[in-house]
């Protein structure tokens, strides 16, 4: 597509449940990255794939948190067991190279 | 120490006002800087880079000292539209993600 798609563009679910969210990026970026933006706060990494390699998890706060990626297509960020420290604006960005990002418009998750 | 460091605001300024933000960054092998802008409840958006040289985009200036590890972001000539949080975000190297500044928003006043 023309741009990074994510969905759901709004989730509100129970403390306990697990959550998926989707992001799919503009083809042919080879990067796929996920951030946090918790209300009024700055971007917090969480993860990021690079084509094959093994992706870098190092910003992921708690087992609770796991992302996928197939090849260099959707990747889906699983929240197990939420929390509501959980509710914020979760960004995918995708890039071509080292650091052109896109941005999709986000998933706002509020867990109650 | 933050990694990326910013005033957060806000600043409020008149139309036509001309404005700095500042921005330092703490690894000293950082290879390239940008300034991204986020409009409410919005997504971030590449502004643009910020070049050793430093450089210019209409009424938006970008300045780079490496010695000092400070990046600033000049806006000449502020219009409402350019009411918006601005973040400094930095490159290390190799295949590592950008590193977001928590921004400093602006809010333009007729």
């Amino acid at each position: 597509g023309a741009g990074v798609s994510q969905s759901p563009s709004n989730k509100v679910t129970e403390k306990g449940k697990d959550v998926e969210l989707r992001c799919d990026p503009i083809s042919g970026h080879t990067a796929l990255y996920w951030y946090r933006q918790r209300l009024g706060q700055g971007l917090e990494f969480l993860i990021y794939f690079q084509g094959n390699s093994a992706p870098d998890k190092s910003g992921l706060p708690s087992d609770r948190f796991s992302a996928e990626r197939t090849g260099e297509s959707v990747s889906t960020l699983t929240i197990q067991r939420t929390q509501q420290e959980d509710s914020a604006v979760y960004l995918c960005a995708s890039s071509r190279d080292t650091y052109g990002y896109t941005f999709g418009s986000g998933t706002r998750l509020t867990v109650v | 120490r933050k990694e990326v460091e910013q005033d957060p605001g806000p600043f409020n300024v008149p139309e036509g006002a001309t404005v700095a933000f500042n921005c330092t960054y703490s690894n000293s092998a950082s290879q390239s800087f940008f300034w991204y802008r986020q409009d409410c409840r919005k997504e971030p958006k590449l502004l643009m880079s910020v070049y050793s040289s430093g450089n210019e985009d209409g009424r938006f200036t970008a300045q780079l000292n490496r010695a000092s590890q400070y990046i600033s972001l000049l806006i000449r000539d502020s219009k409402l539209s350019d009411s918006a949080t601005y973040l400094c975000v930095v490159f290390h190297s190799g295949n590592t993600p950008l590193v977001f500044g928590k921004g400093t928003r602006l809010s333009v006043i007729a």
